[in-house]
């Protein structure tokens, strides 16, 4: 059974450019939620995906958008890079109904913006 | 708002307790216990909803305090394994499931 899958594990930018991120959910997953965690803290929600539409956003700017697809694969696509966007890049997929929202987390992507 | 969480780091020998602790200021449906090992993704523990269910590990144990709005997470005669750095997220009515980390507990089990 396979886990949260995340693409590309690393990835390095300069200011200005655009990033696209991939995830895979867990198998039977229908949900995904995007995270970002700056070093030494605590994952900060961006945003969550089911049913193919942002279903809750966080508290980042319009920079930073996703898509869900019909197989409930997701991307997240940051525009106009800023060095302050360096952190790693968490997934979590989870069942969108039902009483519990049990998330299990990808191995993240790692971001660096120079 | 972010949950609190005490204490911020925590040094044990191997073989000895610990309890972490999860504080919100707002009433909560759920908390959520993550371990995450440096440069890893985290790792899910354990869930306690709102009502009493858990479901989660089978070597820790937590509680939720629903008139608090307060969480602990129990590890009990600790493993070298255990260490690492654990968050609890927490879920609010009608949020979506939107979860809200705090900003976490550095546990460190020594031989």
């Amino acid at each position: 059974d396979a886990g949260v899958t995340q693409s590309p594990t690393h990835l390095i930018k300069t200011r200005g450019q655009q990033v696209t991120l991939r995830c895979s959910p867990k198998s039977g997953h229908d949900t995904v939620s995007w995270y970002q965690q700056a070093l030494g803290q605590g994952p900060q929600f961006i945003f969550q995906y089911y049913e193919e539409e942002e279903r809750q956003r966080g508290n980042f700017p319009d920079r930073f958008s996703g898509h869900q697809f019909p197989n409930y694969s997701s991307e997240l696509n940051v525009n106009a890079l800023l060095l302050g966007d360096s952190a790693l890049y968490l997934c979590a997929s989870s069942l969108g109904s039902g009483l519990d929202n049990e998330q299990f987390f990808g191995p993240g992507t790692r971001l660096t913006v120079l | 708002q972010q949950p609190v969480q005490s204490p911020q780091a925590v040094i044990l020998r191997e073989g000895e307790d610990a309890v972490i602790n999860c504080s919100s200021s707002k009433a909560l449906y759920s908390v959520h216990w993550y371990r995450q090992k440096h440069g890893e993704a985290p790792v899910f523990l354990m869930i306690l909803l709102k009502g009493g269910e858990q479901k989660g590990h089978d070597k820790i144990s937590a509680s939720f305090n629903e008139k608090k709005q307060q969480s602990s997470l129990y590890l009990t005669a600790s493993q070298l394994s255990y260490s690492g750095t654990y968050f609890c997220g927490t879920e609010i009515p009608r949020s979506a499931r939107q979860l809200t980390f705090g900003s976490g507990t550095q546990l460190t089990v020594l031989p």
